[in-house]
C-alpha cells in the first residue's frame, strides 16, 4: 500500500541538539509539507517542497530546516535555534502543490524536551 | 488505534443546496474534533474546532459521541465553499490523525 511514513513517533531532544524528523512517501507525490501542531492551535506550516531539489519556508520555519534530495524524502530538522520545539510534527504529501488533489498525512511525531 | 474515516471522496451539490460532509471515528477516549479545508492553490486552513461550538462561513459541526460523528453541515452551500475538506481527530495524548479528505464541489 502506497502511504507517508514518519519516524520515530517519539523522540526526545536535549538541550542544544539538533535532532532529525524522517518522512518518506511512496505515493510519487511531487509536493510535500511539514506541519507543527501545539494544543489548542490549529496546524502550522513550517516548511514546504513544491518538487524535488526545491522547498520552501512556510508560516513558522525559524529554526527549522529541510532538505528534498530525493522526490519520495522530506526530512525535517529541528535546530538548536527553535526555543520551543516540543510539539507534534506531522508530514504531508500530495500529487502537486496546493492542487485539487488530496493531501495524505503521515501519523505524526511527538518531538520532546528532555 | 483512533482512525478517522470520510466516507466521501468526492461530494457535489447544487448552489443554495444544504450539504453535509460526513465524519466517523474510532477512539475510544475523549477527543477532540477539527474540521480544515483547502482552497484551491491555498493553504490547509482550521475550518473549526468541535469544542469552540462556533459557525465558521455557514458551518457547523456537532460531536456526536454515541455514533461516533462529527458530520460538518452548511444549509445554504456557495460556489465558493468549494475545496478539500479534511476531517482531523487529536486525541489526549494531543497526537492528530486525519481523515482521507473529501472534495466538495458547489455547481452553479
Amino acid at each position: 500500500d502506497g502511504g507517508i511514513t514518519q519516524s520515530p513517533k517519539y523522540l526526545f531532544r536535549k538541550e542544544g541538539q539538533n535532532v532529525t524528523l524522517s518522512c518518506e512517501q511512496n505515493l510519487n507525490h511531487d509536493a510535500m509539507y511539514w506541519y507543527r501542531q501545539d494544543p489548542g492551535q490549529g496546524l502550522r506550516l513550517i516548511y514546504y517542497s513544491q518538487i524535488v531539489n526545491d522547498f520552501q519556508k512556510g508560516d513558522i520555519a525559524e529554526g527549522y530546516s529541510v532538505s528534498r534530495e530525493k522526490k519520495e524524502s522530506f526530512p525535517l530538522t529541528v535546530t538548536s535555534a527553535q526555543k520551543n520545539p516540543t510539539a507534534f510534527y506531522l508530514c504531508a504529501s500530495s500529487r502537486r502543490f496546493y492542487s485539487n488533489q488530496p493531501q495524505h498525512f503521515g501519523d505524526g511525531t511527538r518531538l520532546s524536551i528532555l | 488505534a483512533q482512525r478517522v474515516t470520510q466516507p466521501e471522496k468526492l461530494l457535489s451539490v447544487f448552489k443554495g443546496a444544504p450539504v453535509e460532509l460526513k465524519c466517523n471515528y474510532s477512539y475510544s477516549g475523549s477527543p477532540e474534533l477539527f474540521w480544515y479545508v483547502q482552497y484551491s492553490r491555498q493553504r490547509l486552513q482550521l475550518l473549526l474546532r468541535h469544542i469552540s461550538r462556533e459557525s465558521i462561513k455557514g458551518f457547523t459541526a456537532d460531536l456526536n459521541k454515541g455514533e461516533t460523528s462529527f458530520h460538518l453541515k452548511k444549509p445554504f452551500a456557495q460556489e465558493e465553499d468549494s475545496a478539500m475538506y479534511y476531517c482531523a481527530l487529536r486525541d489526549e495524548n494531543n497526537d492528530m490523525r486525519f481523515g482521507a479528505g473529501t472534495r466538495l464541489t458547489v455547481k452553479p
